[in-house]
């Protein structure tokens, strides 16, 4: 079955300083590699993916993700963090048994101080 | 269309009644799943529909549960008899029928159970 881990419960980070929220990835064969991001009391939101080609892949609010084989990882980043960006962030793959539905990480969430 | 729609945002319940949960997808997502999320977990998967087939159902959705989606178009979640264990954000989601898709969460339903 396919999985993702999401190695840091929370992520520390000052304003204007550059992030990385991790995750590796198990999965049999290609992987289709999803990061979202949930803010209080909110449902998901979609911030990029990864199907196929390059390996970095940009998404909505500047975020952006290194997919590496080799490491089995896909790891999200953003150059310089934004206060707004504090909220909990998942890391998902597509199972490809099955119906395809979704697997989560136990998410990460990232804290951006002024 | 203004995406995936849940009501209500939140419900209290005492043990032991039913309640029902409703979703409606975006018109054009023959996919809907649900999923449910506990304080500091991600989500995890309930149960799947493409049009108006119940496709895929996970252990996790006991004989309380049941979901429905009459002719493809919105869906509906009932847990009857609820337990304290039920309390959770309940979250929907619907993608299109392409094998890269992610997925377009709702805000969900919080369900509380005293």
């Amino acid at each position: 079955a396919q999985s993702v881990a999401q190695p840091e419960d929370q992520v520390n980070v000052a304003e204007g300083n550059p992030l990385t929220v991790k995750c590796t990835y198990s999965v049999s064969g290609n992987p289709y590699l999803f990061w979202y991001v949930q803010y209080p009391n909110r449902g998901l939101q979609f911030l990029l993916k990864y199907i196929t080609g390059d390996n970095l892949v940009k998404g909505s609010y500047g975020f952006e993700a290194e997919f590496n084989k080799s490491q089995t990882s896909f790891h999200l980043k953003k150059p310089s963090a934004l206060v707004s960006d504090s909220a909990l962030y998942f890391c998902a793959v597509r199972d490809k048994g099955g119906f395809q539905k979704l697997v989560f990480g136990t998410g990460t969430r990232l804290l951006v101080s002024p | 269309d203004t995406g995936v729609s849940q009501n209500p945002r939140h419900k209290i319940t005492k043990r032991g009644q039913n309640v029902t949960f409703r979703c409606d997808p975006i018109s054009e997502h023959n996919r809907l799943y649900w999923y449910r999320q506990t304080l500091g977990q991600g989500p995890e998967f309930l149960t799947y529909f493409q049009n108006e087939a119940q496709l895929e159902k996970s252990r996790l959705l006991s004989d309380r549960f049941s979901a429905e989606r009459p002719k493809g178009s919105f869906s509906t979640l009932e847990i009857q008899r609820t337990e304290q264990g039920d309390s959770a954000m309940y979250l929907c989601a619907s993608s299109g029928s392409a094998g890269a898709d992610g997925y377009t969460f709702g805000s969900g339903t919080r369900l509380t159970v005293v």
